[in-house]
């Protein structure tokens, strides 16, 4: 099942802050977050395993909430750089020893726009 | 290293025309994923390879397309016949295993008239 991104679309200024969420109505074992460009791949952020875990490199980190079932993206600071789609994928089974299973399934997308 | 490598970039064809995606993904990566993109959309799975065995397709309509992965390494995705709802942007990534981190390929957009 899909996960459901919000906001869908957020404008910023060079400097603000913003968040993404993603939800789902499962059960979820692990998030992958990307950024895609117009036109171009999407690029890996960052991968959360388990409930709890947040992680971060530069002025993006996310954290993930097993009991809500949601995990949030956080962009500090940000640059023109940091424009493009923002995706949530999300493993939703859990197989033996506790891996996740099934297929990365990815959400609609967050446009992130920011603006000098 | 090198990345995911797709070709071609770009391709226009008209309904009923066959169309064929080829892919080469980062040395050493085991697990291959076909993806379909629409526009405004995220990707969605067509296909997974572990090695060269298909392991998850139940996303491709088999009636018109296949796909295929050659000695666990280059993989080909074909569409025959197009129709006019397979235009969108068909991405290919590759992973060292199943769960990392995926690596995505440029894409081939392809436009069925």
């Amino acid at each position: 099942q899909q996960p459901v991104q919000s906001p869908q679309a957020v404008i910023l200024r060079e400097g603000e802050d913003a968040v993404i969420n993603c939800s789902s109505s499962k059960a979820l074992y692990s998030v992958h977050w990307y950024r895609q460009k117009h036109g171009e791949a999407p690029v890996f952020l960052m991968i959360l395993l388990k409930g709890g875990e947040q992680k971060g490199h530069d002025k993006i980190s996310a954290s993930f909430n097993e009991k809500k079932q949601q995990s949030s993206l956080y962009l500090t600071a940000s640059q023109l750089s940091y424009s493009g789609t923002y995706f949530c994928g999300t493993y939703q089974g859990k197989g033996a020893g506790g891996t996740s299973y099934g297929k990365l399934t990815f959400g609609q997308g967050t446009i992130l726009t920011v603006h000098p | 290293e090198a990345g995911v490598v797709q070709s071609p970039r770009y391709k226009i064809i008209e309904k009923k025309q066959p169309v064929a995606f080829w892919c080469n993904p980062i040395s050493g990566h085991n697990t291959l994923y076909w993806y379909l993109q629409n526009l405004g959309q995220g990707p969605e799975l067509l296909i997974r390879y572990e090695n060269e065995e298909a392991v998850d397709d139940s996303q491709l309509p088999k009636d018109r397309f296949s796909a295929e992965r050659l000695k666990g390494v280059d993989s080909t995705l074909k569409i025959q016949p197009a129709e006019l709802g397979d235009s969108a942007v068909y991405l290919c990534a590759s992973s060292l295993v199943r769960y990392n981190e995926q690596f995505f390929g440029p894409g081939t957009r392809l436009t069925v008239l």
